[in-house]
């Protein structure tokens, strides 16, 4: 089944460490987003793309790095995660207008 | 810079009532307005879209209006239930790489 696929789920991570959250579809869309979302508030855009081997940095500084060497997937690398960073990762595509999310990495960072 | 604006944050009605969500963005060139809806717990889904030739456009209880004039647009949600409690966002495409940007979020609680 198309979807998009995020792993982990949750992740608890001590400060410092490098930490990479993958995201991968199967619908075979070219732009990606990821977003940074605490419960019940607003959508950070962190990084986006527009196909392969093109990134742009959001509105939200996190401090992270993407990539996107295929088609199908997009990468966030956190090189040292901080207690702020703790909060909810959201994966995107979006095919013509439409968005479709996956389901979310829960980052806590302690 | 382009950006979509929402409005209200929070929204607490009574089970029955309605609830108006309202949105404004910035260019003018933009066409195509979806609304999403994220339920506690899960991802964000599209609920309802617009695009810029209507004014307005309904499905069972909600409805989107659009004032391209004006730049805002709005979801009316009538006859609210409990389920209907989520955070709501508004978006646009700005750009012209056909980008797709977010409001804020709006919390809606419907009250039993």
């Amino acid at each position: 089944e198309a979807d998009i696929y995020q792993t982990p789920r949750y992740l608890v991570i001590g400060t410092g460490k490098k930490i990479t959250l993958e995201c991968s579809q199967t619908m075979g869309h070219d732009k990606m987003y990821w977003y940074q979302q605490d419960p019940g508030m607003e959508l950070h855009l962190i990084h986006y793309s527009y196909g392969v081997n093109s990134t742009e940095k959001g509105d939200l500084s996190s401090e992270s790095t993407v990539s996107r060497i295929r088609t199908e997937h997009f990468p966030l690398t956190l090189e040292s995660a901080r207690p702020s960073h703790t909060s909810q990762y959201l994966c995107a595509t979006q095919r013509n207008t439409e968005a479709f999310f996956g389901q979310g990495t829960r980052l806590t960072v302690v | 810079g382009e950006n979509v604006e929402q409005h209200p944050s929070t929204l607490s009605v009574q089970e029955g009532d309605s609830a108006v969500i309202k949105c404004t963005y910035s260019d003018s060139a933009s066409n195509y307005f979806p609304w999403y809806k994220q339920e506690l717990g899960k991802r964000p889904q599209l609920i309802i879209d617009i695009r810029s030739n209507v004014g307005e456009k309904k499905d069972q209880r909600i409805a989107v209006t659009l004032n391209k004039t004006a730049k805002h647009f709005s979801l009316h949600i009538t006859e609210t239930q409990p389920e209907d409690s989520a955070v709501y966002f508004c978006a646009a495409i700005l750009g012209s790489n056909y980008k797709l940007t977010f409001g804020k979020g709006t919390l809606l609680t419907v009250n039993p």
